[in-house]
């Protein structure tokens, strides 16, 4: 059973290009999450979704948006980048039975503004 | 406000000796507490989840306390190994109705030979 798995691991943009990111959740997960951790922090929350649909949003601009798929797979969209918008960005998958459900992160991918 | 606070920000320590991480919370209504092990540039895995029922867990050499009347939590490390040379990040969760998620900025830990 694969976990969650994100592509790609690395990336590397320039100013004001724009950004897609991929996330693959564990098999038997409908919701995924999506954090932006920068160097040192703790991860901070971007959005989740859930049945296709944006269900909660961090403090993130609307250069930050999203997309979840029928398989429950999802994208990560940023446009316009900025150099801050460099960190790993994890996504979490798990199943919205209930709010003691394990989140399962992926190995995260690295975005790098230059 | 909801938040977690961790401490200490980072901490070294030699191998084979035990240490213990502090988490202190607000975040309302509570719904469960996790701590995270992240090692650099990789994504975080779970040690341990406890509800507001559960006081203590265990994962191995990871023991997990929580006293919920104090919204205070800490995860002691005993005999630690090299391996154990990590970000230690403790999660809590509000049941919201759509659950929300804050995380700690994280203990680092430096295990030396």
């Amino acid at each position: 059973d694969a976990g969650v798995t994100q592509s790609p691991t690395h990336l590397i943009k320039t100013r004001g290009q724009q950004v897609t990111l991929r996330c693959s959740p564990k098999s038997g997960h409908d919701t995924v999450s999506w954090y932006q951790q920068a160097l040192g922090q703790g991860p901070q929350f971007i959005f989740q979704y859930y049945e296709e649909e944006e269900r909660q949003r961090g403090n993130f601009p609307d250069r930050f948006s999203g997309h979840q798929f029928p398989n429950y797979s999802s994208e990560l969209n940023v446009n316009a980048l900025l150099l801050g918008d460099s960190a790993l960005y994890l996504c979490a998958s798990s199943f919205l039975g209930t709010s003691g459900t394990e989140a399962f992160f992926g190995q995260g991918t690295r975005l790098t503004v230059v | 406000k909801n938040q977690v606070e961790q401490s200490p920000q980072s901490l070294i320590i030699l191998e084979g000796k035990n240490c213990t991480l502090q988490c202190n919370y607000t975040v309302s209504p509570f719904s469960n507490l996790r701590w995270y092990k992240q090692d650099t540039g990789r994504g975080p895995v779970s040690l341990t989840i406890m509800t507001f029922s559960e006081n203590t867990k265990s994962n191995g050499r990871y023991t997990a306390t929580l006293d919920a009347d104090t919204k205070q939590s800490s995860l002691h490390i005993t005999a630690s190994q090299l391996s154990d040379s990590a970000s230690y990040i403790c999660v809590v969760s509000a049941d919201t109705g759509g659950f929300k998620t804050i995380f700690g900025a994280g203990t680092r830990l430096f295990v030396k030979a």
